[in-house]
């Protein structure tokens, strides 16, 4: 079975200070994606990253960075330099090996509050 | 960005009724998805639909649910006899194959709140 946990239910941080959100997968598929999708207040789903399981280079863009480690099975995110803006719900989640179409298995979240 | 547009984006029905949500996903892919997220919880899988028929759904989706393509552009999922435990933020997504990229890209709409009174 396919499994996502996001251990931290909530994190509160002050402006410019980094954050880090875990996630630890689990699956059996040999390939498979990873994903992380913000939600703000208003609540859409805001796609941040895909990676598939092959390509365990990390990854920066801006001060957003992630940190795909196949033997823990985890791919935490990093927020260097905290803003306001940043607050809202992460999402960590997962695909199986499908070819195309495959559903998505999400972590319960992690609410990320940054005060200034 | 082509855009994944659900309508409407609120929705109050009384308990019992029926309800249409509606979804058009983007004009090329092929595969479309309902997903449910109860109020502070996780996103859920629903359904994923291709080729005009479900292709896999969770136990969330029961004989009270049924999704439906019905003019080639819609997507729509319907929600017979409402119960409370059913409002929640419904999100279509849908997905194609990105041949700039090389890979397949998926797409979620803004989501339909629904409230069931």
């Amino acid at each position: 079975a396919q499994k996502v946990t996001q251990a931290q239910t909530e994190i509160s941080v002050v402006e410019k200070e980094d954050v880090t959100l875990d996630c630890v997968y689990e699956t059996r598929d040999t390939t498979y994606y990873l994903f992380w999708y913000k939600q703000p207040p208003s609540g859409e789903l805001v796609f941040l990253i895909r990676r598939n399981s092959f390509d365990e280079q990390n990854e920066i863009s801006g001060r957003y960075s992630w940190n795909f480690q196949k033997s823990t099975s985890s791919f935490n995110f990093t927020i260097t330099a905290s803003q306001v803006v940043d607050s809202a719900v992460y999402f960590c989640a997962l695909r199986g090996d499908y070819n195309q179409g495959g559903k998505l298995i999400f972590g319960q979240g992690t609410e990320l509050s940054v005060k200034p | 960005e082509p855009e994944v547009t659900q309508t409407p984006s609120h929705q109050v029905t009384q308990m019992g009724q029926e309800v249409i949500l509606r979804c058009v996903p983007i004009s090329n892919h092929l595969y479309f998805y309902w997903y449910r997220q109860i109020l502070g919880q996780k996103v859920e899988f629903l359904v994923s639909f291709y080729n005009n028929e479900i292709s896999e759904k969770s136990e969330i989706f029961d004989d009270q649910f049924s999704v439906e393509r019905p003019d080639g552009s819609n997507f729509t999922l319907k929600i017979r006899s409402t119960k409370l435990e059913d409002s929640a933020m419904y999100f279509c997504a849908s997905s194609g194959w990105d041949r700039g990229r090389g890979r397949e890209k998926l797409f979620f709409g803004s989501g339909t709140q629904l409230s069931v009174l």
